[in-house]
């Protein structure tokens, strides 16, 4: 069984640029997740969605979105990107609603230069 | 809201020895704790988790003890092996939330 995949693994952009994360859950699987992880603040949530609804947000600003498709697949969007946007951005993804056995694929490394 | 602290954020131990890692959080409504390994590269790997209806949990080497009243939780590994090195986190959520509030991370060494 396929694990959740993220695309791209890797990318690099500059200050004021926006750009767009993708993740696929684990085939079945109908909540995602969003973390960024950074090595000062560690695994952050950013919001939850299922059955293509943002169910929970964390407190991030409105410059991070996201959205979930009919297929469960996730993107997030990051507009008016600032260097302190640079990170390791998490998906995670369950079966149902709520956190629990939330697996999580190997991210995407974001640089904003 | 839910805060969780995780110590020590460093664990250096010798093949064969026991490593045990303990979390404590805030909100007393958690009841879903989850422990993850993060290997170099990786996103984080669920290795075990328990509910709060429940005192312990064990898996093979690992197991996880979790104290309601103290709102305390461990991680214990028993007979660790040189690929146990990564950094561990454990988590705490409401079961019917869908965010996990993590710790900081300890990064286990284990020395051949």
């Amino acid at each position: 069984k396929a694990g959740v995949t993220q695309t791209p693994r890797y990318l690099i952009k500059t200050r004021g640029q926006q750009v767009t994360l993708s993740c696929s859950p684990i085939s079945g699987h109908r909540s995602v997740s969003w973390y960024q992880q950074t090595p000062g603040q560690g695994l952050q949530f950013l919001f939850e969605y299922f059955s293509e609804t943002q169910r929970n947000k964390g407190n991030f600003p409105g410059r991070f979105s996201g959205r979930q498709f009919s297929n469960s697949r996730s993107e997030m969007n990051v507009s008016t990107l600032e260097l302190g946007d640079s990170a390791l951005y998490l998906c995670a993804s369950s079966l149902d609603r709520g956190a629990t056995e939330a697996f999580f694929g190997q991210g995407t490394r974001l640089t904003v230069v | 809201g839910e805060n969780v602290e995780q110590h020590p954020s460093t664990l250096s131990v010798q093949e064969g020895d026991s490593a045990v890692i303990k979390c404590t959080y805030s909100d007393s409504a958690s009841n879903y704790f989850p422990w993850y390994k993060q290997e170099l590269g990786k996103g984080p790997q669920l290795i075990i988790d328990i509910r709060s209806n429940v005192g312990e949990k064990k898996d093979q080497r690992i197991a996880v003890t979790l104290n309601k009243t103290a709102k305390h939780f461990s991680l214990h590994i028993t007979e660790t092996q040189p690929e146990d090195s990564a950094v561990y986190f454990c988590a705490a959520s409401l079961r019917s939330q869908g965010n996990l509030i993590f710790g900081k991370g300890t990064k286990l060494s284990v020395k051949p």
